[in-house]
C-alpha cells in the first residue's frame, strides 16, 4: 500500500541552528499537509501545499513541494523554543485518507 | 466556534473493563476519524465516518473495537475488554469535506490500562 516515509526520526540542534525534516511518498500525491505536535499537546495543522515545484514560507518555516509531488521538505531557520515538537507530514491516498509519516521530532540541545 | 471536544481527557480502566470515547467534531464537520498514538510513535489512523456511516476501518483492531458516529451526538469510540497494550493516546479528528482537505484535532483522551 501507499507509504510516507519521514527523516530523520530525530534531530538534535542547538538554539538558533537550522532544522530540516524531509518526506517521501511512495506514490504522487494531490497534496501535502504538515502538522506539528507539541509535547503532550496534539497535531495542528500547519500548512497544505498543492502544485507542483511550491514553495511556501511561514515566518521562519519553509515548505517545499517536490516537481513529482513525491517529496516534501520542512525547514525551520533559526530555531527557537517554540519550535520543540514533532512534525509530521500527510498526504491522501486513492481513497483520500491522511497516510502519516512517522514524524520529526525537534529537539533543542540545552 | 469550539474547535474539536474529546472526552474524557484522561481515563483509567482496569484490565477487563470498557473504555467509551467521545469526541464532538467541529460545527459544520460531518467527516471524523479517529487516530492512537503511543509515547514517542507516530499517529495510526483507525477509523473514519460520516455521520451514520463508517465509511473506512481498516485500521481498526477487528475485536473489541467499535466506532459510531449518530446522527445526534458526538461519536464514539468503544474499546471493549481491555488490555494493557490498549493504553495509548487517543485523538479524534475532524473535517468538512473529505480527508483531502486539513483535519483539525481534538486535545486526545489519555487512556491507561492497570
Amino acid at each position: 500500500g501507499q507509504q510516507v516515509m519521514q527523516i530523520p526520526q530525530y534531530q538534535h540542534v542547538q538554539e538558533g541552528e537550522d532544522f530540516t525534516t524531509y518526506c517521501n511518498s511512495s506514490t504522487t500525491l494531490s497534496n501535502i499537509q504538515w502538522y506539528k505536535q507539541r509535547p503532550g499537546g496534539h497535531p495542528v495543522f500547519l500548512i497544505q501545499l498543492v502544485k507542483s515545484g511550491e514553495v511556501k514560507k511561514q515566518k521562519r518555516l519553509t515548505f517545499q513541494f517536490g516537481e513529482a509531488k513525491k517529496n516534501s521538505s520542512l525547514h525551520i531557520t533559526a530555531t527557537q523554543t517554540t519550535d520543540v515538537g514533532t512534525y509530521f507530514c500527510a498526504g491522501p491516498d486513492s481513497n483520500y485518507q491522511l497516510i502519516w509519516g512517522a514524524g520529526t521530532k525537534l529537539i533543542i540541545k540545552p | 466556534n469550539a474547535g474539536v471536544m474529546q472526552n474524557p481527557r484522561h481515563l483509567v480502566r482496569r484490565r477487563g473493563q470498557e473504555a467509551r470515547l467521545r469526541c464532538s467534531p467541529m460545527k459544520g464537520h460531518s467527516h471524523v476519524y479517529w487516530y492512537r498514538q503511543l509515547p514517542e510513535e507516530g499517529l495510526k489512523f483507525m477509523v473514519y465516518l460520516q455521520k451514520e456511516n463508517i465509511i473506512d476501518e481498516s485500521g481498526m483492531p477487528k475485536e473489541r473495537f467499535s466506532a459510531e458516529f449518530p446522527k445526534e451526538g458526538p461519536s464514539i469510540l468503544r474499546i471493549q475488554q481491555v488490555v494493557r497494550g490498549d493504553s495509548a493516546a487517543y485523538f479524534c479528528a475532524s473535517s468538512p469535506l473529505s480527508g483531502i482537505n486539513e483535519q483539525f484535532f481534538g486535545p486526545g483522551t489519555r487512556l491507561t490500562v492497570l
